[in-house]
C-alpha cells in the first residue's frame, strides 16, 4: 500500500538555527498536508499543497510540494522553542478519503 | 465555534473489555474520521463516515466498528480489548469530504484509552 516517509525521524537544533525535514510518498499525490503536535496535544493542521512545485509561506515555515508531487519539505527559519512539536505530513490514498500519515519528525530546540 | 469534541479524554479498561470512545465533530462538518495514534505505529487510520455512511475503511480487526449518527455525531466500539489496544483515539472531522477532496481536517484532543 501506499506509504509516507518522513526524515529525519528526529532533530535536535539551537535556538535561531534553520533546517528543514522532507516527506516522500511511494505514489503520486493529489495534495499533501503538514500537521503539527505538540507534546501532549493533537495533530493540527498547518497547511496543504496541492499543485506541482507549489510554495507556501507561514511566517518562519516554507513547505514544498515536489514536481513529481511524491514529495514535499518543511523548512524552518530561525527555530524558537515554540516550533518545539512533532511535524507530520500526510496524503490521501488513491481518491479515498483515508489519510496516510507519515511517522513525524520530532523537533526539539535547545535555547 | 467550538471545535471537534471527544469523550471520555480518558480511560482505563482491563482485557477482554469493550470500550465506545464519542465524537462530536464541528457543526456543520458531516465527514467524520477515526485514527488510532502509537508510539510504534504512529497514525493510522481506522474509518470514515459520511451521511451515516463508513465511505473508507483501514486495515484494522473487525473488533473495531464506528457508526454515525444523523446529527453527525460518531462513535467508535473496540470490542475484546487487547493490550495493544493502548493508544490515543483521534477524531477529525471536515465539511463534506475528506482530504483527497482538498478539504482540510480538524482533529479533536482525542481519547486516551490504557487496557491493563
Amino acid at each position: 500500500g501506499q506509504q509516507v516517509m518522513q526524515i529525519p525521524q528526529y532533530q535536535h537544533v539551537q535556538e535561531g538555527e534553520d533546517f528543514t525535514t522532507y516527506c516522500n510518498s511511494s505514489t503520486t499525490l493529489s495534495n499533501i498536508q503538514w500537521y503539527k503536535q505538540r507534546p501532549g496535544g493533537h495533530p493540527v493542521f498547518l497547511i496543504q499543497l496541492v499543485k506541482s512545485g507549489e510554495v507556501k509561506k507561514q511566517k518562519r515555515l516554507t513547505f514544498q510540494f515536489g514536481e513529481a508531487k511524491k514529495n514535499s519539505s518543511l523548512h524552518i527559519t530561525a527555530t524558537q522553542t515554540t516550533d518545539v512539536g512533532t511535524y507530520f505530513c500526510a496524503g490521501p490514498q488513491g481518491g479515498s478519503e483515508k489519510l496516510v500519515f507519515g511517522k513525524g519528525m520530532k523537533l526539539t530546540v535547545n535555547p | 465555534k467550538a471545535g471537534v469534541t471527544q469523550t471520555p479524554r480518558y480511560l482505563i479498561k482491563t482485557r477482554g473489555q469493550q470500550v465506545t470512545l464519542s465524537c462530536s465533530p464541528i457543526s456543520g462538518h458531516r465527514s467524520v474520521s477515526w485514527y488510532q495514534q502509537t508510539p510504534g505505529q504512529g497514525l493510522q487510520f481506522l474509518f470514515e463516515y459520511f451521511s451515516e455512511t463508513q465511505r473508507n475503511k483501514g486495515n484494522f480487526p473487525g473488533r473495531f466498528s464506528g457508526r454515525q449518527f444523523s446529527n453527525s455525531r460518531s462513535e467508535m466500539n473496540v470490542s475484546t480489548l487487547e493490550l495493544g489496544d493502548s493508544a490515543l483515539y483521534l477524531c477529525a472531522s471536515s465539511r463534506t469530504g475528506g482530504p483527497t477532496s482538498g478539504n482540510t481536517i480538524y482533529f479533536g484532543e482525542g481519547s486516551w484509552l490504557t487496557v491493563v
